[in-house]
């Protein structure tokens, strides 16, 4: 049964143009949502993260929005670069006293020059 | 440049062997997890230790998985006895265990291979 569903395994996109990385989950009690690039051979990096308490978290580039309604979350990068090339994870904790953080499966982007 | 540190970074073994993961995590942080990654599950949690307490290890196969916190300074995951099932990459991650909404910290991954 997996919490925090990452429905898209890969993206593509152009140098320059936004990329878009879309995470669900199924857990109510989860209200602390991160973001992770992981390249390969190396430990997932945290990028981003925001809070149930938020709906939008900005930092550079990077955006995640939170929809609580829809159980959803998103993380736009814009511009797209090529470094951005990665493995991209959303991931979740709740407010149980539980640290410990539930992972989606990946999204591999592809930013082409 | 505070990071978390793991040794080996690669380990080769036979089926049966015992296998030891160690892992140095930041300064000052309270808060140490042991997640796995493999193709087949992604990343999971295995165990994790609040000021060196263990507090969850639920995720750990106990007859063969042992996970503890000798100091402040150093986790170790061990598996005795190792099987083919185990090889995967070991992430150790570490964090502030104070902050209601804590971000954790990885290390590089120790990669194992279970011949």
């Amino acid at each position: 049964d997996q919490q925090v569903k990452q429905n898209s395994p890969s993206l593509s996109v152009q140098e320059g143009r936004i990329s878009i990385l879309n995470c669900d989950y199924t857990n109510s009690m989860f209200d602390y949502f991160l973001w992770y690039k992981k390249y390969p051979a190396e430990g997932p990096t945290f990028l981003i993260s925001i809070s149930s308490i938020k709906d939008k978290n900005e930092d550079g580039r990077f955006t995640v929005f939170l929809n609580k309604s829809a159980k959803h979350l998103s993380l736009h990068i814009v511009p797209s670069q090529p470094g951005d090339s990665a493995v991209y994870f959303c991931a979740a904790s709740g407010d149980t006293g539980r640290r410990a953080l539930t992972f989606g499966s990946g999204t591999r982007l592809q930013v082409q020059p | 440049d505070a990071r978390v540190t793991q040794t080996p970074r690669h380990k080769v073994t036979e089926m049966g062997q015992e296998v030891t993961m160690r892992c140095q995590p930041i300064l000052g942080h309270n808060t140490v997890f042991w997640y796995r990654q493999t193709m087949m599950q992604g990343l999971e949690l295995l165990a994790y230790f609040r000021n060196r307490a263990p507090l969850d290890d639920s995720g750990m196969p106990k007859d063969r998985f042992s996970a503890e916190m000798p100091d402040a300074t150093l986790a170790t995951l061990k598996i005795q006895p190792s099987e083919p099932r185990d090889s995967a990459v070991y992430f150790c991650a570490s964090g502030h265990g104070t902050a209601k909404r804590e971000t954790q910290y990885f290390g590089p991954g120790t990669r194992l291979l279970v011949l």
